[in-house]
């Protein structure tokens, strides 16, 4: 079992490009999260997926786009990058019914210049 | 929107010494969840809470819920190097509701 996994670990975009990050998960869970953590700020969700076809903004939805491919992929794009979105981002899954954990993934570092 | 206090920011102590830190948030909580992030890595769940008033331990960790589910607080005796990271409290507000608030976390360090 890989748990959670993301792709790129790490990116350096220009200003107005654009990128997407990629997570998957193959512990079956229905639930998929994308957070960004800045220093200071703790972990603030960005999106979050309760299951397969369904997507809700979270606390910071503002320049991001997500999509849940299929049950086990769940992707973040920036369409148009700006330096305040340079931040570290962690793709998380869980179960919330069976046992309400939220299993984290290695994260992206992406600096937008 | 829910929004979850957390303090100390930082905390440095000596190995051997004990460390304590606090989660408060203005509304009643259905439950509460603490995670470990090592330097470098990504948050590890630790624990949850449910019950009102509810303590539990692991080894040297012990974790409250406050009689009122508004507070919690997580208490390490005698840190260890491998106590090193930023502890994070994550809030959720209503039983059901599967988003986490996530606390600004306590990092932190241990002096040999």
């Amino acid at each position: 079992n890989a748990g959670v996994t993301q792709t790129p670990k790490f990116q350096v975009l220009k200003t107005g490009q654009s990128m997407t990050l990629q997570c998957a998960q193959d512990m079956n869970h229905n639930s998929m999260y994308w957070y960004r953590q800045d220093p200071g700020m703790g972990l603030r969700l960005i999106y979050y997926s309760a299951s397969e076809g369904t997507t809700d903004k979270g606390e910071v939805p503002n320049g991001y786009n997500v999509s849940r491919l299929n049950k086990r992929e769940f992707s973040l794009r920036l369409e148009s990058a700006a330096p305040s979105q340079t931040s570290v981002y962690f793709c998380a899954s869980s179960e919330w019914l069976a046992d309400y954990e939220q299993y984290f993934g290695p994260g992206t570092r992406l600096t937008v210049t | 929107g829910q929004q979850v206090m957390q303090i100390p920011q930082y905390q440095h102590v000596q190995e051997g010494e004990d460390f304590t830190t606090y989660c408060n948030s203005s509304t009643t909580l259905s439950n509460i969840q603490w995670y470990k992030q090592r330097p470098g890595g990504h948050p590890v769940f630790l624990i949850q809470l449910v019950k009102s008033g509810e303590v539990k331990k692991q080894k040297r960790l012990t974790f409250q819920f406050g009689e009122a589910k508004k507070n919690s607080s997580l208490h390490i005796t005698a840190t260890q190097t491998t106590d090193v990271g930023t502890y994070f409290c994550a809030a959720v507000s209503n039983f059901g509701n599967e988003k986490l608030t996530f606390g600004t976390g306590t990092r932190l360090t241990i002096i040999p």
